[in-house]
Parts: structure tokens; C-alpha cells; sequence
């Protein structure tokens, strides 16, 4: 696709129950990110996949987060027994191999704002 | 410790003026990268402006320019001439080079208001 899509874009969930947030990035990009965005916040990292290596996963905030890339290009961000504190909006970004010369930025997904009741 | 950190929560400034976002980073490598990205209510994160570590000229885009002084360790965004469309919220981001992940680590954000 032209852009990095995320679905769903809205998720409300009850309390305790498991959510799957869906981020397709753009064909190519050989990166891929996951951020997490509270209301009027900063980007708080969770994951980071880079080709075959073995995954970022130093901002995972608790075992009850989860993501896995399949094929080396979607992948599912899994909340288990979601909380209150999980509301939030989760932007995913992919960016091509980085070069040496010149970096170049992430690009980012419209998010799925999750809203846990 | 903050890998980025961006002090003022708001600012205001006025249609056609310039203002300056300030940001400052810490690192230890010797090869990053320095982003700024601006997101509007909407929630899209549109970027800005990139300032690698090698480049020994201000990187600019238009009426945004990155004011980078690698000694202090500062990567401030200015926009020139203000326009009501450039209220946001900006984020400065880096981008390491020499740990072996390249994940962008971002700032708290600034919120920018453009006064008519």
C-alpha cells in the first residue's frame, strides 16, 4: 500500500479481555515499530523489528504485551487481560534499512486508539 | 536518564513570526540522526526536517530550519513565518547509530499555538 495501515482504528474493549491491534507497513520498508501515544503524551517506545533479527523488545511495558511480525512484513500487537491503564493510542511506523550516509525517518500509521472501559 | 528532552509543554507566537522549539539530546554514539515531526489534532505524524550527525550544515525544509549545535548537544526546530496551520504538537526524535538498534526515541513534545 502507498502508506503504513493500522487496523482497527477505534477499539473499545472491556476490562480483562485480549486485543489485537493490526499494523501493515509500507512494502519494502524492512523496519517496523510499535509506539504507544496517552492522551496529550509523548511516544512512549514499545517494539522495534529489524529484518530477521530478533526483536526490540526493551519497551514492552509488562508481559501482558506481545507482538510478533510475520513474513517480514505485518504484525499483531496482542494486550492479554487488558487494563484501564492500556487506553491509549498505538502508532505503528516502519522505515527502510537505515543508511549509512543519510537516515531517513519513520514513517507512521493513522494509530488505533484503544479505549478499555 | 531522558534521551531527549524537550522543556517547554506550550508555546504561543504569533501569525508570521518566527519561533524556536527548543531540544536537546544525550548520546554517546558518534553517528545519529535527529528528526523533528509535527502532529496535528488529527493525530498524523508528519515529519518535518532531519539533521544527521555528520552534516556539518543546518538542515532546512522550507520555512522550517534545525538550528543543531553538536557540542551542546541541541537540535532546535525554528519556523519561520508562523502560519495558523503550524499549530501542533512537535516532537524531536534520534535515531542512535552505533548500539545495533536503530529504534527513534522521542521527546514529550512541545505544543505550539499560532495566535491570529
Amino acid at each position: 500500500g502507498a502508506g503504513v495501515s493500522q487496523s482497527p482504528s477505534n477499539k473499545v474493549t472491556e476490562k480483562g479481555k485480549d486485543v489485537e491491534l493490526r499494523c501493515d507497513p509500507i512494502s519494502g520498508h524492512t523496519a517496523l515499530y510499535w509506539y504507544r501515544q496517552s492522551l496529550g503524551q509523548g511516544l512512549e517506545f514499545l517494539i522495534y523489528f529489524q529484518g530477521n533479527s530478533a526483536p526490540d523488545k526493551s519497551g514492552l511495558p509488562s508481559d501482558r504485551f506481545s507482538a510478533e511480525r510475520t513474513g517480514g512484513s505485518v504484525s499483531t500487537l496482542t494486550i492479554q487481560r487488558t487494563q484501564q491503564e492500556d487506553s491509549a493510542v498505538y502508532l505503528c511506523a516502519s522505515s527502510p534499512k537505515k543508511r549509512p550516509k543519510r537516515d531517513t525517518e519513520a514513517f507512521f500509521g493513522q494509530g488505533t486508539r484503544l479505549t478499555v472501559v | 536518564a531522558q534521551k531527549i528532552t524537550q522543556t517547554q509543554p506550550g508555546m504561543f507566537v504569533q501569525e508570521k513570526e518566527a519561533v524556536t522549539l527548543d531540544c536537546t539530546y544525550d548520546t554517546s554514539d558518534q553517528s545519529y540522526g535527529l528528526f523533528w515531526y509535527k502532529q496535528p489534532s488529527s493525530g498524523e505524524m508528519i515529519f518535518l526536517i532531519y539533521q544527521g550527525s555528520y552534516d556539518e550544515q543546518n538542515a532546512t525544509e522550507g520555512r522550517y530550519s534545525l538550528n543543531f549545535q553538536k557540542a551542546r548537544k541541541s537540535a532546535n526546530l525554528v519556523i519561520s513565518a508562523s502560519q495558523l496551520g503550524d499549530s501542533a504538537m512537535y516532537f524531536c526524535a534520534m535515531r542512535e547509530g552505533g548500539s545495533g538498534t536503530y529504534k527513534y526515541i522521542f521527546g514529550t513534545g512541545t505544543r505550539l499555538k499560532v495566535l491570529a
